[in-house]
């Protein structure tokens, strides 16, 4: 079946611009996850969402990023004002709930670059 | 808090030869623990997992890994590998709340012939 995908694979922005990245998460998976990998600091956890309920923010590392997930399904992360420090790759992983025993579906990330 | 520790960022091996990634964990509660890999240009791919039960875990293309307690490790070995086993490794922890995976920093394992 089809797995996590994200869109784009790639966003080259201006410092200061506003980008939105897009992941579709395995369908029923009620679990999605998002984390960003930078060159040297391995992978960091962003953000998670659980269902209905309201999100685990406590990974965003500052206030111009926030993300959203409509419907339960698709979600969207978005950077304000981006930064050069912003460039990274942005990892969505979704998983059948958020038992901690279950594996997490990695997307094929979207690589961010910001001028 | 949880954090994993990866020993080594680079493990360079020649083919055939065994390997081993060395991961370590800090955790005050009970953790469950992952080792996925990341193949060039690829995303991540669960390995093998350390749920309960045995402390020796064996996972996809030959790899295993043995939990130890005690030691808090959870060590991943091949006893002979491949080329096409050239990729970055990254252990992980969670914990039973399912609280988001805390990643080590990832160590490349490169295979030459």
């Amino acid at each position: 079946g089809a797995g996590v995908s994200q869109s784009p694979s790639n966003k080259v922005t201006e410092k200061g611009k506003d980008v939105e990245l897009r992941c579709d998460p395995i369908s029923g998976h009620t679990a999605l996850y998002w984390y960003r990998q930078s060159l040297g600091q391995g992978l960091e956890f962003l953000i998670y969402f659980q269902g209905n309920s309201a999100p685990d923010k406590s990974g965003l590392p500052s206030d111009r990023f926030s993300a959203e997930r409509t419907g339960g399904s698709v979600s969207t992360l978005t950077i304000q004002r981006t930064q050069q420090e912003d460039s990274a790759v942005y990892l969505c992983a979704s998983s059948q709930d958020r038992q901690g025993w279950n594996e997490q579906f990695f997307g094929p990330g979207t690589r961010l670059t910001v001028l | 808090a949880q954090s994993v520790t990866q020993l080594d960022s680079q493990v360079p091996v020649f083919e055939e030869a065994p390997v081993e990634l060395r991961c370590n964990y800090s955790s005050s509660v009970s953790v469950y623990l992952f080792w996925y890999v990341q193949y060039p240009n690829q995303g991540l791919q669960l390995l093998l997992k350390y749920l309960s039960g045995s402390t020796l875990v064996k996972g996809i293309n030959g790899f295993e890994a043995e939990f130890n307690k005690s030691q808090t490790s959870f060590h991943l070995r091949k006893p002979s590998v491949h080329i096409s086993d050239t990729a970055e490794y990254f252990c992980a922890v969670s914990d039973p709340a399912g609280t988001a995976l805390i990643f080590g920093k990832g160590t490349t394992l490169s295979v030459s012939s």
